[in-house]
């Protein structure tokens, strides 16, 4: 049974460009939260989408958007990146609004440059 | 405002040895609360998750506890292996939206031989 899987795990961007990463959910799982870990910070919740639509969201601005597709997978988007936006981003996955089964996937350490 | 904070922010210790992990939150509604292990690097893997009903959960050598009214967890490792060398994770759920966890900054814990 295959948990959260994200890609790619490493990326190098450039500042100003545009990062695309992806999440598919641990199987039977519908729900998937996005979250960016500063090195050396604990997670900081970016939104959450469910049946395709984002219903929860953090602090983050608005060049950090995402979509969740009909398979239950998500991409999470980042524009005019900035240095600051260097981080690991982690996808969770649960089912419904139970979080007890909730389950991170290995995360995309993003470096931008 | 939502916070969870923990103690210390790194410890060493001898292998063998015991320790033990604080966390002191304010998060309201409460829902449950978690303790992840996170490698460097890695997504975060559960360890126990408490409900407000219970006050103490062993995941073998990791016990943790939990009391609601002072808000207060701590976490117990029993004779530390090398592998436990990682960041501890203390993690909040709040009850008002869709279960969104609130993390705390961690405690990276150094094993020596």
């Amino acid at each position: 049974d295959a948990g959260v899987t994200q890609s790619p795990t490493h990326l190098i961007k450039t500042r100003g460009q545009q990062v695309t990463l992806r999440c598919s959910p641990k199987s039977g799982h519908d729900t998937v939260s996005w979250y960016q870990q500063a090195l050396g910070q604990g997670p900081q919740f970016i939104f959450q989408y469910y049946e395709e639509e984002e219903r929860q969201r953090g602090n983050f601005p608005d060049r950090f958007s995402g979509h969740q597709f009909p398979n239950y997978s998500s991409e999470l988007n980042v524009n005019a990146l900035l240095l600051g936006d260097s981080a690991l981003y982690l996808c969770a996955s649960s089912l419904g609004r139970d979080d007890f089964g909730y389950t991170f996937g290995s995360g995309t350490r993003l470096t931008v440059v | 405002k939502n916070q969870v904070e923990q103690s210390p922010q790194s410890l060493i210790i001898l292998e063998g040895k015991n320790c033990t992990l604080q966390c002191n939150y304010t998060v309201s509604p409460f829902s449950n609360l978690r303790w992840y292990k996170q490698d460097t690097g890695r997504g975060p893997v559960s360890l126990t998750i408490m409900t407000f009903s219970e006050n103490t959960k062993s995941n073998g050598r990791y016990t943790a506890t939990l009391d609601a009214d002072t808000k207060q967890s701590s976490l117990h490792i029993t004779a530390s292996q090398l592998s436990d060398s990682a960041s501890y994770i203390c993690v909040v759920s709040d009850s008002g939206g869709y279960n969104k966890l609130i993390f705390g900054a961690g405690t990276r814990l150094a094993v020596h031989p």
